[in-house]
């Protein structure tokens, strides 16, 4: 079965950095894209970018532009989402997606000083 | 441009039904949207494709309770016998050639 399973909750303080891994298992890696969502306290879905694990290529969210990275490791079925610059409207709760029907359980990024 | 409007809340009573609804905007009546479920405190929880022809397909384990329809450009949830557990924020969500789209969200409250 398709398993999206993230890395644990982060606290990072604002300029800092953080990487959120995603692996996959239950399916073809390299077969389908990844998409990265995120959800501020109390707040809706917000969509913040895609990878292809096959070639790594990625299409980011205008509003992440530049401080958004994501990159794909093929040798463990995982993907990684680095958001830089940190502040702390950036504190959410972060998903993986593999399309709307599978997602990981989601991890939350705090941005605290 | 690309847009999902739904209300913000809506409420039912126990054991009856209720009927979100997630509007397209203009010239984007043809899309497919899938429906979510987020209860408290948990991540989402995919319900359903849903067509422009009303036809759908649901997620894993979701029952029967759960329908999708579609009008124009309006696509439906419907949930029937309501239960404590349905209480919870449901969203639709769109893709075109470009970035998934997510509606406002819809907190179902059963009364």
């Amino acid at each position: 079965q398709v398993q999206l399973v993230q890395s644990g909750a982060e606290v990072k303080k604002p300029g800092a950095s953080v990487k959120v891994s995603c692996k996959a298992s239950g399916y073809t890696f390299t077969s389908y894209y990844m998409h990265w969502v995120r959800q501020a306290p109390g707040q809706g879905l917000e969509w913040m970018g895609i990878i292809n694990p096959s070639g790594g290529s990625t299409s980011y969210a205008q509003k992440f532009q530049g401080r958004v990275t994501m990159t794909r490791d093929t040798s463990t079925s995982t993907v990684y989402m680095e958001l830089s610059s940190l502040r702390s409207e950036d504190t959410a709760v972060y998903y993986c997606a593999r399309g709307p029907r599978y997602w990981g359980q989601g991890t939350l990024v705090t941005v605290s000083s | 441009q690309l847009v999902l409007t739904q209300s913000p809340s809506a409420s039912a009573s126990l054991g009856a039904s209720v009927k979100l609804t997630c509007t397209l905007s203009s010239g984007h009546s043809s899309y497919a949207i899938a429906w979510h479920q987020q209860q408290p405190e948990k991540g989402p929880r995919y319900l359903m494709k849903l067509n422009s022809d009303g036809s759908h397909s649901k997620g894993d384990g979701i029952p029967d309770r759960f329908s999708g329809s579609s009008s124009g450009a309006e696509r439906y949830l419907t949930i029937s016998s309501l239960q404590s557990e349905d209480e919870a924020d449901y969203y639709c969500q769109t893709w075109g050639t470009g970035p998934w789209v997510f509606g406002g969200g819809t907190k179902l409250t059963v009364l």
